[in-house]
């Protein structure tokens, strides 16, 4: 999604409950797709990848899924921690996009409350 | 901690000021990547190194020079920067361009007074 302002979507969670994050993306060539996490004052930190020949990619705890039908891609986070409250960025590239250059969603921050 | 180093965290100029901000790795990583991110903000990015040589300008003002003396290092260099110039510099490094996770360092905060 495109960012509105200076405020980004907010999601909250509540401690141990699943969070799921969305992302719409434009490009139906795109076949690459990344999940970034950026807690304050960091970097953004890889989280898991998808390749658009899988529709559904599971990690630790993590877990990313793939319409490309609609062109949608989100990411699940099972049992929810302090830990994981941070803004979260997807990002995707393709055969049109050369060079590493990555297309970035708006982001959308997860709060997570006791 | 990350396996992308930078340095300086924070750097405060003024607008005439010339400054440096520099990017390590040793993964062994041959695509090395400047970005600039605004607050509340997705990373933009600035310019791609392939195996040491320039492969992306995305029209970025001549103020920011940037430098890739080895496989490891990266440098951009500031030269008469202006207020709207104040962001977060990431630099970012992967195995090679394309379809592949790049890794980011923690970024310098640049102020420019």
């Amino acid at each position: 999604g495109e960012s509105v302002g200076l405020h980004l979507p907010t999601l909250s969670v509540q401690e141990g409950d699943n969070s799921i994050i969305n992302c719409a993306y434009s490009n139906s060539a795109s076949d690459y797709f990344i999940w970034y996490k950026q807690e304050s004052g960091k970097g953004p930190q890889f989280i898991i990848d998808i390749r658009s020949n899988m529709d559904k990619r599971q990690g630790q705890r993590v877990t990313v899924l793939l319409n490309k039908t609609v062109k949608h891609l989100s990411l699940q986070i099972a049992a929810t921690q302090p830990g994981d409250s941070a803004v979260y960025f997807c990002a995707e590239t393709g055969p049109t996009d050369s060079w590493g250059k990555f297309q970035f969603g708006a982001g959308t921050q997860v709060v997570v409350t006791p | 901690d990350t396996e992308v180093t930078q340095t300086p965290k924070h750097l405060v100029m003024g607008m005439t000021n010339k400054k440096s901000l520099k990017c390590e790795q040793h993964m062994g990583h041959r695509a090395m990547y400047w970005y600039k991110q605004k607050a509340k903000k997705p990373p933009e990015l600035m310019f791609v190194y392939s195996y040491e040589k320039l492969s992306i300008n995305e029209s970025v003002p001549s103020r920011f020079s940037p430098e890739c003396p080895n496989s490891s290092l990266l440098n951009l260099h500031l030269h008469a920067l202006q207020p709207e110039d104040s962001a977060l510099y990431l630099c970012a490094s992967s195995p090679d361009v394309g379809n592949q996770p790049q890794h980011f360092g923690d970024g310098t905060r640049l102020s420019i007074l």
